[in-house]
């Protein structure tokens, strides 16, 4: 168990819908990444939050956002899905802006139909 | 751009038998650091091992080794005394430390096969 959680664990919607995919870091991680994972993609970074604030940006579509509450824990948003946004979206974190191994959580799998 | 290469998409092994995984990669960093991650059917990924660029001894953890050839710009990982359950998608990942960015790039991944 790495100590980083996400919820839902599956989640099945239909296109067009808008989701919200949440992640709690490990106590004490102010970092916090999202990756996805397709098949023809492989793995992809997304975005990078660190205590509240936006640091990074990968190959993020602009129909998919994020945010980091005070609380540390991130939500990453995906509104007008679309059949290839079916993924699995993992969350990570680490202690600081350059910590060393990033932690994953166990994802949350998206089927959109 | 950080590339990482993993030319093997699938491996066998058997039981107790050692084997390697290969990974190449590219950056034009000169401080980076290599990590490899398991992920079993399951689905979560499992952070195995990690080597820092500037890093003189190769890094092992328990029966993980890498086998790091700065030159040749590999980062192969070495299971030593394979068991059924190291069976999964192994994935070898960089990180360029220089820059503000601290995304990890991963390769293609390789499927590991442990037979009894």
């Amino acid at each position: 168990d790495s100590g980083v959680t996400q919820t839902p664990k599956h989640l099945i919607t239909a296109t067009g819908q808008r989701v919200t995919l949440r992640c709690s870091p490990r106590s004490g991680d102010l970092s916090v990444y999202w990756y996805q994972q397709s098949l023809d993609q492989g793995l992809q970074f997304l975005i990078q939050y660190y205590n509240g604030e936006e640091r990074a940006k990968g190959n993020i579509l602009e129909r998919f956002s994020a945010q980091q509450f005070p609380d540390l824990h991130s939500e990453l948003n995906l509104s007008s899905l679309e059949l290839g946004d079916s993924a699995l979206y993992f969350c990570a974190s680490t202690e600081g802006l350059a910590g060393r191994e990033q932690y994953f959580g166990p994802g949350t799998r998206l089927t959109v139909t | 751009a950080q590339k990482i290469t993993q030319t093997q998409p699938g491996m066998f092994v058997q039981e107790k038998e050692a084997v390697t995984l290969d990974c190449t990669y590219d950056t034009s960093d000169q401080s980076y650091g290599l990590f490899w991650y398991k992920q079993p059917s399951s689905g979560e990924m499992i952070f195995l091992i990690y080597q820092g660029s500037y890093d003189e001894q190769n890094a092992t953890e328990g029966r993980y080794s890498l086998n790091f050839q700065k030159a040749r710009k590999s980062a192969n990982l070495v299971i030593s005394a394979s068991q059924l359950g190291d069976s999964a998608m192994y994935f070898c990942a960089m990180r360029e430390l220089n820059t503000g960015f601290q995304k990890l790039v991963f390769g293609t991944g390789t499927r590991l096969l442990v037979s009894p």
